[in-house]
């Protein structure tokens, strides 16, 4: 059972528009969300993220938000570079040291950006 | 500050071997995880280490296993290999303060033959 999902395997978009990443989840245990950046033969990259007492953080051209009611969050990129086009993960958490003091982080499958010079 | 270190990048091993990865974490970063990357499964959880203790683990069998130093480097060890071990081994680490980042090292490509 996915708990966090990314309904699209694949994104496409022109360089200087909007990219728009979703990400649904199942668990009301997460309250600490983040979005990671993947290239080829890399580990992730830490993007942004944000807590379930927020429902908008920004970071430079990144910003995400978050709908509790409907367990969403999406990232949005603007402007897109090339630079952008990679693998973007979801990801959640119960919150660091909840419960018995474990981070444990539950990740989606993962949606590849092409940003399109 | 030196991110999360790796050893080795490639590994490539027969069914049946075991094999030893190693982590180092960022400096001041005292919490550990490892995670398993697969095409079919994407990024699963295996453990979490904190202060040389294993504080949670995921859903794998017991050949695969781990530990953590005193200085918070981080091993672990899948014994007799199966070809559905192949995949990207990562290691993470994060500070101990709340809703702090995991930060990924470059991982380990294991392939098993």
């Amino acid at each position: 059972d996915q708990q966090v999902k990314q309904n699209s395997p694949s994104l496409s978009v022109q360089e200087g528009r909007i990219s728009i990443l979703n990400c649904d989840y199942t668990n009301s245990m997460f309250d600490y969300f983040l979005w990671y950046k993947k290239y080829p033969a890399e580990g992730p990259t830490f993007l942004i993220s944000i807590s379930s007492i927020k429902d908008k953080n920004e970071d430079g051209r990144f910003t995400v938000f978050l709908n509790k009611s409907a367990k969403h969050l999406s990232l949005h990129i603007v402007p897109s570079q090339p630079g952008d086009s990679a693998v973007y993960f979801c990801a959640a958490s119960p919150g660091a040291y909840s419960g018995a003091g474990s981070y444990q982080l539950t990740f989606g499958k993962g949606t590849k950006l092409s940003v399109i010079p | 500050k030196a991110g999360v270190t790796q050893t080795p990048r490639y590994l490539i091993k027969t069914r049946g071997q075991q094999v030893t990865l190693s982590c180092s974490p960022i400096s001041g970063h005292r919490s550990v995880s490892w995670y398993q990357q697969t095409p079919g499964q994407g990024l699963q959880f295996l453990f979490e280490y904190f202060s040389e203790t294993q504080r949670n683990k995921g859903n794998f069998p017991g050949r695969f296993s781990g530990r953590q130093f005193s200085n918070s480097r981080s091993e672990m060890n899948v014994s007799t290999l199966e070809l559905g071990d192949s995949a990207l081994y990562l290691c993470a680490s994060s500070q101990t303060d709340q809703n702090s980042p995991l930060h990924f090292g470059n991982g380990t490509r294991l392939t098993v033959t």
